[in-house]
C-alpha cells in the first residue's frame, strides 16, 4: 500500500450505532488530519494531530472522538450521529503540519 | 480571518479548449495558495503550490496558476482541456492559527464536453 489509505470506503449506520473510521498513512508523516466534506459546503477541518498529539479540534461535537495511536494510524469513532453528519470523511498527513498535506480516498458515511 | 472563494460552482468547456478557474483570497499576510483537484470517489491531489518567487507557478497534468497580490488571486489554468480532466478543483490557502492548516473554497466543477 502506498500513500494514505482509509477504510471503509462506504459506510452506513443508524443514529444509535457506533463505528470507526481508519485511516493509515505510508508517507513516514507525523502529522495527520479529519476533514468533513459535505455537498455545498467547503471542506472542514474536523482535527489535527501530530506527534500523536492533538493539536487542533474545530469545535467538532463530541460524538466524533479521533484517536491517533501512532503517526501512521489515525481513528475516527463515531456514536449517536445525527442524519446531517452523513459525508465524505477525508483522511490525511503531512510531515510535520505543513500545508503540503496528502488526502485519502475518503469514508463515504450515510446516517440513517 | 482567511477565506477563500471560488466565484463559479460550474464550468463546462469542450475538450482542447482553454481553461480558467477563479479564485480570490483574503488574508492579511503573504499568502501560501494551493490548487487541489477531486475525481469522482477519490480524495484530493495537490495540483501545485505557490509559497513565494516566481508569481508563475507550474504543476503536474499541464496546469499552471498566476499569483496577482493587487487581485488577490490565484486562477488556475490550461491551455488545453483534456476528458480526464473533468473534476471538482479546490483553491486553497494556507493559514497559521496554532498549526498551519489549509481554509478551502467551495469547490467548482468541471464538465468536459466531447
Amino acid at each position: 500500500e502506498t500513500g494514505v489509505t482509509q477504510t471503509p470506503r462506504h459506510l452506513v449506520m443508524g443514529m444509535t450505532n457506533k463505528k470507526s473510521l481508519k485511516c493509515e498513512q505510508h508517507l513516514g508523516h507525523n502529522a495527520m488530519y479529519w476533514y468533513k466534506q459535505s455537498a455545498k459546503k467547503p471542506l472542514e477541518l474536523m482535527f489535527v494531530y501530530n506527534f500523536k498529539e492533538q493539536t487542533e479540534n474545530n469545535s467538532v461535537p463530541s460524538r466524533f472522538s479521533p484517536e491517533c495511536p501512532n503517526s501512521s494510524h489515525l481513528f475516527l469513532h463515531l456514536h449517536t450521529l445525527q442524519p446531517e453528519d452523513s459525508a465524505l470523511y477525508l483522511c490525511a498527513s503531512s510531515q510535520d503540519t505543513s500545508y503540503e498535506q496528502y488526502f485519502g480516498p475518503g469514508t463515504r458515511l450515510t446516517v440513517t | 480571518a482567511q477565506s477563500v472563494t471560488q466565484p463559479d460552482i460550474h464550468i463546462t468547456v469542450s475538450e482542447g479548449a482553454s481553461l480558467e478557474l477563479r479564485c480570490n483570497y483574503s488574508y492579511g499576510a503573504t499568502p501560501y495558495l494551493f490548487w487541489y483537484v477531486q475525481s469522482p470517489g477519490q480524495g484530493l491531489q495537490l495540483l501545485l503550490k505557490y509559497f513565494s518567487g516566481d508569481t508563475l507557478v507550474q504543476g503536474i497534468k499541464g496546469f499552471e496558476a498566476e499569483f496577482k497580490r493587487s487581485q488577490s488571486s490565484f486562477n488556475l489554468r490550461k491551455p488545453s482541456v483534456h476528458w480526464s480532466d473533468a473534476a471538482e478543483y479546490f483553491c486553497a490557502v494556507g493559514a497559521v492559527t496554532g498549526a498551519q492548516k489549509l481554509v478551502f473554497g467551495q469547490g467548482t466543477r468541471l464538465t468536459i464536453n466531447p
